[in-house]
């Protein structure tokens, strides 16, 4: 597509309940980021997928937050047992292979709220 | 760890007046971009400028530019003409130029633009 989809727009759960966020890339990027970002605050790393496979999932806060991108186009975040702190807007971003200078192109996030 | 702060959590300015965006960055590396995104409400992060550390010159795009100050490690924005669309968030980031690393964001400065 011409830009970054993420879907749903917004999603409020119920604590304890299990919530997928769903990020479409730019055609052709194969690399693909998850952010988060609370209110008031920047953006912070979580995910950073090559292709298929996460490169780098060290910001995961912990292992209820999972993330998937099995066919290395559309990626899947997943987040089990919901708790009110995970309420923020979780942002992805893609850019092309090789790495890029010019940082990445974002989509208009994830506003996740649990109640 | 590389650490950004933006020490302005809002910031004003009047329409077709000129407004200055602080940024300071924590990092051991010598060679790093650097970035101002801004984010209207609709949540998207648009890439404002960006700001290669071995060049000297400060980087410009229309009524955007920057005071890049490498030993002092500065990187703040300047909005020329202030427009009403100029109004959102504006958050300064960095990454060094490994591969797809991901980037590091400050807390964002919030610019009203008053008519």
């Amino acid at each position: 597509g011409a830009g970054v989809s993420q879907t749903p727009s917004n999603k409020v759960t119920e604590k304890g309940k299990y919530v997928e966020l769903r990020c479409d890339p730019i055609s052709g990027h194969t690399a693909l980021y998850w952010y988060r970002q609370s209110l008031g605050q920047g953006p912070e790393f979580l995910i950073y997928f090559q292709g298929t496979g996460a490169a780098d999932d060290s910001g995961l806060p912990n292992d209820r937050f999972f993330a998937v991108r099995p066919e290395g186009s559309v990626s899947t975040l997943k987040i089990q047992r919901t708790e009110r702190g995970d309420s923020a807007v979780y942002l992805c971003a893609s850019s092309p292979s090789g790495g890029t200078n010019y940082g990445y192109t974002f989509g208009s996030g994830t506003r996740l709220t649990v109640v | 760890a590389q650490t950004v702060t933006q020490s302005q959590p809002e910031m004003s300015v009047q329409e077709a007046e000129t407004v200055t965006l602080s940024c300071t960055y924590d990092t051991s590396e010598s060679d790093y971009y650097l970035f101002w995104y801004k984010q209207p409400p609709s949540r998207q992060m648009i890439l404002v400028i960006r700001q290669e550390a071995y060049k000297q010159q400060n980087a410009t795009e229309n009524r955007f530019s920057v005071n890049f100050q490498k030993a002092a490690k500065s990187f703040s924005l300047k909005i020329s003409d202030s427009q009403l669309g100029d109004a959102a968030m504006y958050f300064c980031a960095y990454r060094i130029p490994s591969g797809n690393t991901p980037l590091v964001f400050g807390k964002g400065t919030r610019l009203s633009v008053i008519a």
